[in-house]
């Protein structure tokens, strides 16, 4: 059984802080992992996807994979009030079905 | 940016009927695509994968007769919801998978929200 976990929250920061989200994976043969975001009563958007170790950054955005951990983060810096929504780490593995594995999300508070 | 719609947006329907909800890829070509319900306050819970012309793939749990699925063009699906009930009342969500740049990844329509009386 593939797991994608993830610290349900609530996550609270202040306005202009980081935000670290953090996501571990059961599956050692993942290869692709995505972050979602998902605001009340609206469907995932993409926020960010990465496939190798390390960071990488878009904008305000930096993912961080570990794949020996098996963890994969969000940073998100300069935290805005329009960024309090559900955080969703997904895992795809290394097979042909192209599922994706969710987590449970994580509720992000950024306060003004 | 990939885009998929999906529609309607919402539906209000009585307990009994059918109900149909399509899903398309606007600006590239999927092969494949998902179909999500998530209840209130709840995770994304996969229901079927939609493969363009083949049978779908059903989750287990998932009953095959009651939720049809058709991927008829590389730009379309469909979920018909048959027979619906009260408790089939639900926020269906599609998702697409791009292939193209090498980035694999799924895009999400909007989410129909079903509400059956």
């Amino acid at each position: 059984q593939k797991e994608v976990e993830q610290n349900s929250g609530p996550l609270s920061v202040p306005e202009g802080a980081i935000a670290s989200l953090n996501c571990t994976y059961s599956d050692r043969g993942s290869q692709s992992f995505f972050w979602y975001r998902q605001y009340s009563g609206k469907s995932p958007e993409l926020i960010m996807f990465i496939y190798s170790n390390g960071d990488k950054e878009d904008g305000r955005f930096t993912a961080q994979l570990n794949k020996a951990s098996q963890y994969v983060s969000l940073l998100i810096r300069d935290s805005q009030p329009s960024d309090s929504a559900t955080y969703l780490c997904a895992v795809k593995d290394g097979g042909s079905n192209y599922k994706l594995t969710f987590g449970k999300g994580t509720l992000l508070t950024v306060n003004p | 940016g990939a885009v998929v719609s999906q529609h309607p947006s919402w539906v209000i329907c009585k307990s009994g009927t059918s109900v149909k909800i399509e899903c398309r890829s606007l600006d590239f070509q999927a092969t494949t695509m998902f179909w999500y319900r998530q209840f209130p306050k709840q995770s994304l819970m996969l229901m079927a994968t939609s493969n363009e012309g083949s049978k779908a793939t059903y989750e287990q749990g998932v009953e095959k007769d009651k939720f049809l699925i058709n991927h008829a063009s590389l730009t379309l699906s469909t979920l018909t919801v048959t027979s619906a009930h009260p408790e089939d009342s639900s926020f269906y969500i599609c998702s697409a998978r791009d292939p193209g740049g090498g980035t694999d990844t799924q895009y999400f329509g909007p989410g129909t929200r079903l509400t059956v009386l």
